[in-house]
């Protein structure tokens, strides 16, 4: 079957790092993505990749190894608007989306 | 602009009622999608529609249909409503139904509780 997978959540500290990992394992590859959401709010695109490697955009960042099926995203000097919960989704070989079940990020002062 | 417009925002619904979500989007995109989200499960997708006139089941398809009579709207409705429908709806379109540019624009969403 396909599974991602990505920590329930996790806890950091304003103006921090946090690293939030998701592992796949899905029928085919065809890009990996992450979305953010607001509680009680609608999912945000954040990032797209499809090749191996770091994909930088502002204070965060998207990393992916395919041969691993792994892939992180990487949130620096935290802001306490970044407490929200970051979604992983894999695009399979039929070109649907398979959601991870997000990770809630909690940031203290 | 409006983006995605979803309604109601919130429904309490008693069991074996019927229901339509209303979706209208007003981009122009020509794919569209109705996720449910529960606790502690990712996004499920429920029903698709890659162009006007077509529509496909996604993963969770029982006890709900589509239509997409044209672009901009794509109503999900619940013909007999059971408890296990409790969750929140949220619709989604992107500008293309196969590309692999992923980036997918949500509604508010609409929670919705079958009593």
């Amino acid at each position: 079957g396909q599974n991602i997978d990505q920590p329930t959540e996790m806890t950091a500290t304003e103006g921090a790092i946090v690293q939030i990992n998701c592992t796949y394992q899905t029928s085919g590859f065809n890009g990996l993505f992450w979305y953010q959401q607001h509680a009680g709010e609608a999912p945000t695109f954040l990032s797209y990749n499809v090749l191996d490697g770091l994909e930088e955009k502002g204070r965060f960042s998207s990393f992916l190894s395919r041969s691993k099926g792994y892939s992180y995203l990487l949130l620096k000097e935290l802001q306490m608007k970044d407490s929200a919960s970051y979604l992983c989704a894999v695009m399979d070989s039929n070109y649907q989306l398979i959601w991870g079940a997000g990770t809630k990020l909690i940031i203290k002062p | 602009t409006a983006g995605i417009t979803q309604a109601p925002t919130s429904q309490i619904l008693a069991a074996g009622r019927s229901m339509t979500l209303r979706c209208t989007q007003d981009m122009r995109h020509n794919a569209m999608y109705w996720y449910r989200q529960d606790l502690g499960l990712g996004l499920r997708l429920i029903h698709y529609s890659n162009t006007a006139g077509t529509t496909g089941k996604g993963e969770v398809p029982d006890g709900y249909s589509v239509s997409r009579a044209n672009t901009d709207d794509f109503p999900l409705t619940l013909a007999s409503a059971v408890p296990s429908q409790t969750s929140v709806y949220f619709c989604a379109s992107s500008d293309s139904g196969r590309s692999n540019t992923g980036e997918l624009f949500f509604g508010e969403g609409s929670r919705l509780t079958v009593l």
